[in-house]
């Protein structure tokens, strides 16, 4: 059973915010979500982690409901630059060292 | 500081040859990781390292083997590649009790005919 879902793909227009939700329904209390990025032909980099409610950094936003099965990464005025593939994570966070990496959604910016 | 580096970038073998795929952090990180991506696919956790003298199996260890030579620095050996090891290779590194963020290398890209 797979621990996470996600869009394969998405489209959007440049300075458009751009929203990538993903659902864990099996979410355990110990969990946090993650999310990376993936640029191609480069190793993943983390962008943005939260347990509950709203995560803001300088890079994105992750807003996680009350019952946490789900979550959504929020990408404010995206450029061209943000074409990536990004990856929904959820594993504990200490003790845990096997991060889970499904096959992630692939996002497009359009000029 | 560079972060995580790996060599080779690119790699071609023959299939039943063997060779040792290099990693090294300079971020002074207690836990390292291989993981392989396959084309169009997530990542997949083959060792991992939660401090110096110690390894683990992750998900998908059959024809792999392991060294954590010191902090720093953490190998990965192919003893007789197969082509079902064609992949991209991703070296990666953490702080101790922060596995959530972990730091990847550039990878190495293998083909084995």
């Amino acid at each position: 059973l797979a621990k996470t879902t996600q869009p394969i793909s998405m489209d959007s227009y440049e300075g458009q915010e751009v929203n990538i939700t993903c659902s864990h329904n099996n979410i355990a209390t110990n969990d946090y979500i993650t999310w990376y990025q993936q640029f191609p032909s480069q190793g993943p980099r983390f962008i943005i982690q939260g347990y509950k409610t709203k995560v803001t950094n300088e890079v994105a936003s992750l807003f996680i409901p009350a019952d946490r099965k789900s979550s959504t990464l929020s990408l404010p005025r995206v450029s061209l630059s943000d074409t990536a593939v990004y990856y929904c994570l959820v594993d504990a966070n200490f003790g845990n060292e096997k991060l889970t990496f499904g096959t992630g959604t692939r996002l497009t910016i359009i000029p | 500081n560079a972060g995580v580096t790996q060599t080779p970038k690119f790699q071609v073998l023959k299939t039943g040859q063997s060779m040792t795929l290099q990693c090294a952090q300079d971020m002074n990180h207690n836990s390292m990781y291989w993981y392989r991506q396959d084309p169009g696919m997530g990542l997949r956790l083959i060792y991992y390292s939660a401090s110096e003298g110690t390894t683990d199996k992750g998900e998908v260890p059959n024809g792999y083997n392991v060294s954590r030579l010191n902090k720093r620095e953490f190998s990965l050996r192919l003893e007789s590649a197969a082509p079902s090891q064609t992949s991209v290779y991703f070296c990666a590194s953490s702080d101790l009790g922060q596995t959530y963020e972990q730091y990847f290398g550039p990878g190495t890209r293998l083909t084995v005919t």
